[in-house]
């Protein structure tokens, strides 16, 4: 199916392992967005991404390191996962940046950090 | 970007229109007032955008004041589906959701 898609979709993991969320979008859009949903603290942006190999922080990059080797790909990596990046990752794609821009999100993956 | 004030939450009945409003008195001349949606355990999905004039769409109408300090977002006929929470944004370059207004649409 054309879209936004995120996997895993849940994922437990230990304090100092590594871990890497997948996102895949088929509209060949060039900007890419990883954001984080906390109670209390609504969506807050970590990186984002112009174009393949173009990526830049966002307001809570710390702890988080992206890549973008093709278009369609902008994975997110936990280097060293820590009980705080418990939350739900949002991956979200447009094809412009600025204003008048429309983002669309991903499902969301739910990262537990024990 | 500009700040908003939603309202909590807000009921709605079933095939009625749900009228949600947003004041944005900070606005300036170049930020567009964005509306996206939540819906429990899904990511946020785009309703309509606008600057100055009203807008519709296949989902909802936007309302803007003329001042542009606040403005309202129309879904004609709420259905259950409808029920989530409601993001008012007021963007220059980031998107920033704040607490949002959550929507319940009663049978």
């Amino acid at each position: 199916d054309a879209g936004i898609t995120q996997s895993p979709r849940y994922k437990i993991t230990e304090t100092g392992r590594q871990v890497t969320l997948m996102c895949h979008q088929t509209w060949s859009h060039s900007y890419m967005f990883w954001y984080r949903q906390d109670l209390g603290h609504g969506l807050r942006l970590i990186y984002y991404s112009a174009a393949a190999d173009i990526t830049d922080k966002g307001e809570v990059p710390d702890g988080y390191v992206v890549s973008r080797s093709k278009t369609e790909n902008f994975p997110l990596t936990l280097e060293s996962a820590t009980r705080s990046q418990t939350s739900v990752y949002f991956c979200a794609s447009s094809d412009r940046a600025g204003v008048p821009d429309t983002q669309y999100f991903g499902p969301g993956t739910r990262l537990t950090v024990l | 970007d500009a700040k908003t004030t939603q309202p909590p939450s807000m009921d709605c009945a079933e095939g009625r229109a749900a009228n949600l409003p947003c004041n944005h008195s900070t606005i300036s001349g170049n930020e567009y007032v964005y509306w996206y949606r939540q819906i429990h355990s899904q990511g946020p999905q785009y309703i309509i955008h606008g600057l100055k004039n009203n807008e519709t769409n296949e989902m909802a109408s936007l309302i803007i004041t003329e001042d542009r300090k606040s403005s309202t977002l129309i879904l004609p006929h709420a259905t259950l589906r409808d029920t989530a929470v409601y993001y008012c944004i007021v963007r220059g370059y980031k998107l920033s959701f704040g607490a949002g207004t959550t929507v319940t649409v009663r049978a």
